[in-house]
């Protein structure tokens, strides 16, 4: 099973919007609806960010939305903010019991 | 609150083998699927094994069929992964987590194994 692509940096000002592509196949992303997005600070453990393509978890500001279409699923990231800079890891039930992570975005804020 | 604590990490010769460990609070263990996740140094996360609650079903990649074996002890609140036939490409961070890969909702903050002559 070969890794989602994921650009490897993207970046923005601070209040600009952001967006992260994970790109994968129908057998990952294109199949199911179970996307999901990590963010890693250096140094630090992933955080949920996305759940089930679209879903924030209990915590994660609304300013982080997501969507899929067809066999990629991107992340927007709005009114970026310095702490937003981070390491962004999309994933995917890839079938057969059997999931993929993404390559990873460096997400820079200028 | 939810806290997962690996260990059980160090620096092993190629060919030998270590037991982690990740010890659960926080919440009912015995009732969630619990995963290991690793990162090798300046790389992405890598799916390494998901095990459901009452240990019924275990998923591994196929990559990694064969040398690692997950199991948890519900009564002791702890996941386990054992790592055999290390190879220097097995060197990362490995991190214990509540879930499965697509919604895996805390992490540990890891143990470190290295795989080194």
């Amino acid at each position: 099973q070969s890794a989602l692509t994921q650009p490897p940096s993207a970046s923005g000002s601070p209040g600009q919007s952001v967006t992260i592509s994970c790109t994968g196949t129908s057998s990952d992303v294109d199949g199911y609806y179970y996307v999901s997005w990590y963010q890693q600070h250096p140094g630090k453990a992933p955080k949920l960010m996305i759940y089930e393509v679209n879903k924030r978890p209990s915590g994660v500001p609304d300013r982080f939305s997501a969507s899929k279409s067809g066999n990629t699923a991107s992340l927007t990231v709005s009114g970026l903010q310095a702490e937003d800079e981070a390491h962004y890891y999309c994933a995917s039930d890839a079938g057969t019991n059997n999931y993929v992570f993404g390559t990873g975005t460096k997400v820079t804020v200028l | 609150e939810v806290h997962l604590v690996e260990s059980g990490g160090g620096l092993v010769k190629p060919g030998g083998s270590l037991r982690l460990s990740c010890a659960a609070s926080g919440f009912t263990f015995w009732t969630y699927t619990m995963s290991w996740v690793r990162q090798a140094p300046g790389r992405g996360l890598e799916w390494v094994s998901s095990i459901s609650s009452g240990s019924t079903y275990i998923y591994y990649p196929d990559s990694l069929k064969g040398r690692f074996t997950i199991s948890r002890d519900n009564a002791k609140n702890s996941l386990y992964l054992q790592l055999n036939s290390l190879r220097a490409e097995d060197t990362a961070v490995y991190y214990c987590a509540r879930g499965s890969p697509d919604l895996l909702e805390y992490w540990g903050q890891g143990t470190l194994v290295t795989v080194s002559p």
